[in-house]
């Protein structure tokens, strides 16, 4: 099956800084790869998705790219701002509904005042 | 968020008992999954559900058991707790047109004494 594996698994960063997370993932035939976000004590909520018909996606501060020949994809936040610490999950399955996502371990990201 | 609730959201119980959580869901939505979540370990997929009465096995099985008797509830049965079993456990819903998001419940905290 598939496996998904994230670094860092936390990351401080300055308020204003860029932050990146980096997955990979080991099933070829995977082409959905979204990043979920968890606040302390709530829910994941997805943040962002790529398909594999492209390599990169933008929305506002964050971005994701995706390289299916090396099998990674990266999560980038730019500008970052307090509201932006969370816990960050990427995941990755085969894209048609009903299909099961992996997710990576998470990163706990901390954006200091 | 999408209408998807679970209950109880917390839980303490003693080892061998037998442990039943409850997730509903408005939307009218086919998919259904269960999720469990462990510091370094991201959200493991315990047991889905394509619709009524069809469910499947994750990852993550072993000592769980699930149904869904209906479109809106799927329950998650912990046959004979073990303190491994401490978690917190996600129940998610995918929603319609094959966008692939998942729409997660609030979480229930469990913890096996």
């Amino acid at each position: 099956g598939e496996n998904v594996e994230q670094h860092p698994s936390t990351l401080s960063v300055q308020e204003g800084d860029s932050a990146v997370i980096k997955c990979t993932y080991s099933d070829s035939a995977s082409n959905y790869f979204p990043w979920y976000k968890q606040e302390l004590g709530k829910r994941p909520q997805l943040i962002i998705d790529i398909r594999s018909n492209v390599g990169e996606k933008k929305d506002q501060r964050i971005a994701v790219t995706l390289n299916k020949t090396a099998k990674h994809f990266s999560l980038h936040i730019t500008e970052t701002q307090p509201e932006d610490s969370a816990v960050y999950f990427c995941a990755a399955s085969l894209g048609a509904a009903g299909n099961k996502l992996t997710f990576g371990g998470g990163t706990r990201v901390l954006v200091k005042p | 968020d999408a209408g998807i609730t679970q209950s109880p959201r917390h839980k303490v119980t003693e080892t061998g008992t037998p442990v039943t959580l409850r997730c509903h869901q408005t939307e009218n939505h086919r998919y259904m999954y269960w999720y469990r979540q462990d510091p370094g370990h991201g959200l493991r997929l315990i047991h889905y559900s394509y619709g009524v009465k069809d469910t499947d096995k994750g990852e993550v099985s072993d000592g769980y058991s699930v149904s869904r008797s209906k479109t809106e509830d799927f329950l998650l049965t912990l046959e004979s707790a073990t303190s491994s079993q401490t978690s917190v456990y996600f129940c998610a819903s995918e929603g319609r047109g094959n966008t692939g998001e998942l729409f997660f419940g609030e979480g229930s905290r469990l913890t096996v004494l």
